[in-house]
């Protein structure tokens, strides 16, 4: 099936550890996103990436890093600098004007 | 000031009821429009694409536009509990700045049976 694979679905993290949150995608887009939602709010962008090779700060990168080295995958790394991780976070990838989005990961910090 | 802001609610309305949902932006580079209906923990799934001021339509939804006035709507005819979701507006430059989405809040609908 065509889509946007996320795992794992749930993660616990510790108070300092690194955690990476993996997103692939088999619909040959060329532009994927990370974003972040937390309980009753929007969605705010975290990191994009265009094309392979090649990504983009969103509005609240800070303690996040992601990598493109493949056009079917866009990783993103949770660090500890990240002083608020506990969230839902949605990777999305596009064609054209429209964006497709995968079933999230939720992160708990315990 | 957040450049795309949305009535959170909750919106409860009886079933078959005609449901209005509404964004404001502030930002006049925005020219693609999209309503977003999310599930609870799911990932949101894409309702109504629009570029045009004007109105779109498909089934039961109607979506709206008005660039001049910088707001746009959601239109639910016939609602029915299955609607009941949170619904996101989200929008992007046209020009060939930042194409990723700016969302709205969301707005909580529960319709009942």
């Amino acid at each position: 099936d065509g889509g946007i694979t996320q795992s794992p679905k749930y993660l616990f993290r510790k108070e300092g550890q690194n955690v990476t949150l993996s997103c692939e995608q088999n619909l040959n887009h060329d532009a994927m996103y990370w974003y972040r939602q937390d309980p009753g709010q929007g969605l705010r962008l975290i990191y994009y990436s265009q094309i392979v090779n090649d990504f983009q700060k969103g509005d609240i990168a800070e303690g996040y890093s992601v990598s493109r080295e493949k056009k079917e995958s866009f990783p993103l790394t949770v660090t500890s600098a990240q002083k608020n991780p506990t969230a839902f976070y949605l990777c999305a990838s596009s064609t054209g004007n429209t964006i497709y989005f995968g079933e999230g990961s939720w992160l708990t910090v315990v | 000031q957040k450049e795309v802001e949305q009535d959170p609610g909750p919106l409860s309305v009886p079933e078959g009821a005609i449901v209005s949902l509404n964004c404001t932006y502030s930002n006049s580079a925005f020219q693609y429009f999209m309503w977003y209906r999310q599930y609870s923990r799911k990932g949101p799934e894409l309702l109504m694409y629009t570029y045009s001021s004007g109105n779109k339509e498909d089934g039961r939804f109607t979506a709206q536009v008005d660039k001049s006035s910088k707001y746009i709507s959601l239109f639910i005819r016939d609602s029915q509990p299955s609607d009941s979701a949170t619904y996101l507006c989200a929008m992007r430059r046209g020009d060939t700045g930042r194409r990723a989405l700016t969302f709205g809040s969301g707005t909580r609908l529960q319709v009942q049976p």
